[in-house]
């Protein structure tokens, strides 16, 4: 069985600080990488995702996320964190084999940016 | 916008009752829906999937006659809580995949949150 590790409960930074969540996760075969974003009171909304190719991968609002398959990790970072990036952070994880497309969802991260 | 209506947003309720949520995707025909249950500082679970016009896959673990799935349009899938007991109180999360756009991408709902009493 799959399952995504989140290492940070609740990080808390200044606003134009650099930010770096990580996530690790675990399954033997070809996954697909997500992060997700729920903004206070808002729904959860895809940030950026990975399926193959360039392992550096550029999200929405400035996010990225580098796939690095020999440690099972795939750490999202922003060089310079705003306010309005105040939110929780879901890593998620499926696999690519066939047309299962059930992600299976770390603990999520809390992010409070203070201005 | 919300592509994805989830209701009610909170319910409470008092023990042994049933309780309906609705999903339901707007602006597309989401033949496939997910149901997440989400304890205090844990991550989303899947519950089950839900397949429009037939019968739901259940995760294992989780009882299918206690949390009833019916996707009977292209639109809609409910999730009943049947005779819920305090320890259903969470915070239910439903998720529909748009087929136009394949695996890339999930539409969630809002949430509800549950509480029994």
């Amino acid at each position: 069985a799959q399952s995504v590790s989140q290492h940070n409960h609740h990080v808390i930074l200044s606003e134009a600080a650099s930010l770096e969540l990580g996530c690790n996760y675990s399954y033997g075969g070809t996954v697909n990488l997500f992060w997700y974003v729920q903004y206070p009171g808002q729904h959860l909304q895809l940030l950026l995702k990975y399926f193959s190719g360039d392992p550096l991968v550029k999200g929405i609002k400035g996010f990225e996320a580098e796939f690095i398959k020999s440690k099972f990790s795939f750490n999202l970072r922003k060089p310079s964190v705003q306010w309005s990036d105040t939110a929780e952070y879901f890593c998620a994880v499926t696999n690519s084999g066939g047309s299962n497309y059930k992600l299976t969802f770390g603990k999520g991260t809390l992010l409070t940016v203070n201005p | 916008g919300a592509v994805v209506s989830q209701h009610p947003s909170r319910v409470i309720c008092k023990s042994g009752t049933s309780v309906k949520i609705e999903c339901r995707s707007l602006d597309f025909q989401a033949t496939t829906m997910f149901w997440y249950r989400q304890f205090p500082k844990q991550s989303l679970m899947l519950m089950a999937t839900s397949n429009e016009g037939s019968k739901a896959t259940y995760e294992q673990g989780v009882e299918k006659d206690k949390f009833l799935i019916n996707h009977a349009s292209l639109t809609l899938s409910t999730l009943t809580v049947t005779s819920a007991h305090p320890e259903d109180s969470s915070f239910y999360i439903c998720s529909a995949r748009d087929p136009r756009k394949g695996n890339e991408k999930l539409f969630f709902g809002s949430g509800t949150q549950l509480s029994v009493l």
